[in-house]
């Protein structure tokens, strides 16, 4: 049963330090998302990647987040520094690119205190 | 402003009934799908229709899509308590690529 995983999935820390998020896509997958959601927000994109390069970045604040994809089997969301309205669930999700529907990961449940 | 937005904002219903959730968008599509989400979880896929398509079904699933309004409706039929979840359309514009732009989504809950 393939699924998409991501770790952890809870993290609590203090505004100021580093975050690292990390997903595993469902293997034979080519593009990999990042989400965020949060009750005021809903849910939005952060950055995708098709065959682990970045096509689309536009909605992550580029100051203090980056996303890199250092293989096909691992994507990698941080936040450096964190602060508190950083707060929220992180998805990844991947697929098979364009037209095709989308597979998610439990979620990262990120607080910053 | 979202691309695709549900309406009711929340529904409850008894088993056994019918619940019916709207999504309205503003771009041309390539296609709309619809996700569930339980509490705490993450999203899951339902259905995808392609713009096309007018009508697809999948079990107690029933997706509508009229282009010309620029609207979808999910249908579940036969509710059951395990149906609770939160539901989305997402919409993949023309001009988008891969990207899906999701909606508020629609709090569905079903009483036993």
């Amino acid at each position: 049963d393939a699924r998409v995983t991501q770790t952890p999935r809870d993290k609590v820390t203090e505004m100021g330090q580093e975050v690292t998020m990390r997903c595993q896509p469902i293997l034979g997958h080519n593009t990999v998302f990042w989400y965020r959601q949060t009750m005021m927000q809903g849910l939005e994109l952060l950055a995708y990647f098709r065959n682990r390069a970045p096509l689309d970045d536009s909605g992550m604040p580029k100051d203090r987040f980056s996303a890199e994809m250092p293989d096909a089997t691992l994507a990698t969301l941080k936040i450096q520094p964190s602060e508190p309205r950083d707060s929220a669930v992180y998805f990844c999700a991947s697929g098979l690119g364009h037209s095709y529907e989308q597979y998610f990961g439990p979620g990262t449940r990120l607080t910053v205190t | 402003s979202q691309q695709g937005e549900e309406d009711p904002q929340a529904l409850s219903i008894q088993e056994g009934e019918n619940a019916t959730m709207n999504c309205s968008y503003k771009t041309s599509i390539n296609n709309l799908q619809w996700y569930r989400q339980n509490s705490g979880r993450g999203l899951v896929h339902l259905i995808l229709i392609r713009s096309n398509e007018r009508e697809k079904h999948s079990g107690r699933l029933r997706v509508t899509l009229d282009t010309s309004k620029k609207s979808s409706s999910l249908l579940i039929t036969a509710s059951r308590a395990a149906d609770t979840a939160s539901y989305f359309c997402a919409t993949d514009a023309e001009t988008s690529g891969s990207r899906l732009t999701f909606g508020e989504g629609t709090q569905l809950t079903v009483n036993p």
